[in-house]
């Protein structure tokens, strides 16, 4: 079954520096998605995208994160100058149709801790 | 806005019993329904989708029916087993806004 991947699975990183979450969609898959789960809590949608542009972002996507698909596989988060409260796991997943009409895909995750 | 409400966990049930963990939605249109599973340590997982009213989403024993008159899509399953363990989260997500609402997630833990 195909499946979206993520990597790293878990990162480390010291508060103030810029990490780089990457994803690899399935590969009929237009739409693509970033969410984050802050241990204990519920997941919250970060951005979707399509098309090479963002389709929606929420109010957690400030300039501080941006997204990418640098080539026609990868689908990459940036997050410039991490905060201790950005420590979470982050999902991606993937669509063949927008609205979930034929459901999303999601990855393992990463886990980032800001230390 | 959209939103999900799900009963709070964690429920705790012996191998063998019923399970039914409740989810109600709020939405201004006409959403899909999904359950995902989070096994302990893993990512998220689809275990059943339902894209219209009183549509029946099933997987692995599980079962969820889209209810618009009660605006619910709770989850079933008739005889659980251990290796159920996990969390579940009830979400939607709208046409319109492509993007899926989690509910808080609901902690199950089965027990021989």
């Amino acid at each position: 079954e195909p499946e979206v991947t993520q990597t790293p699975s878990h990162q480390v990183t010291q508060m103030g520096q810029e990490v780089i979450l990457r994803c690899v969609p399935i590969s009929n898959h237009l739409y693509f998605y970033w969410y984050r789960q802050i241990l204990g809590q519920k997941v919250e949608f970060l951005v979707s995208f399509y098309n090479n542009e963002i389709s929606e972002k929420s109010e957690i996507f400030d300039d501080q994160f941006s997204v990418e698909r640098p080539d026609g596989s990868n689908f990459t988060l940036k997050i410039r100058s991490t905060k201790l409260e950005d420590s979470a796991m982050y999902f991606c997943a993937s669509s063949e149709a927008k609205g979930g009409i034929r459901g999303y895909t999601f990855g393992s995750g990463t886990r980032l801790t800001v230390v | 806005g959209d939103s999900v409400t799900q009963m709070e966990g964690p429920v705790t049930l012996s191998e063998e019993a019923f399970l039914t963990i409740n989810c109600t939605y709020t939405a201004t249109g006409y959403p899909s329904l999904f359950w995902y599973v989070q096994y302990p340590g893993e990512g998220l997982q689809l275990l059943l989708k339902a894209t219209k009213a009183d549509d029946k989403g099933s997987n692995k024993g599980f079962e969820a029916t889209y209810r618009k008159e009660t605006t619910s899509f709770h989850l079933e399953k008739g005889s659980v087993q251990v290796s159920d363990s996990a969390v579940y989260f009830c979400a939607l997500s709208d046409q319109s806004t492509d993007k899926l609402i989690f509910g808080t997630g609901t902690r199950l833990q089965v027990f021989p």
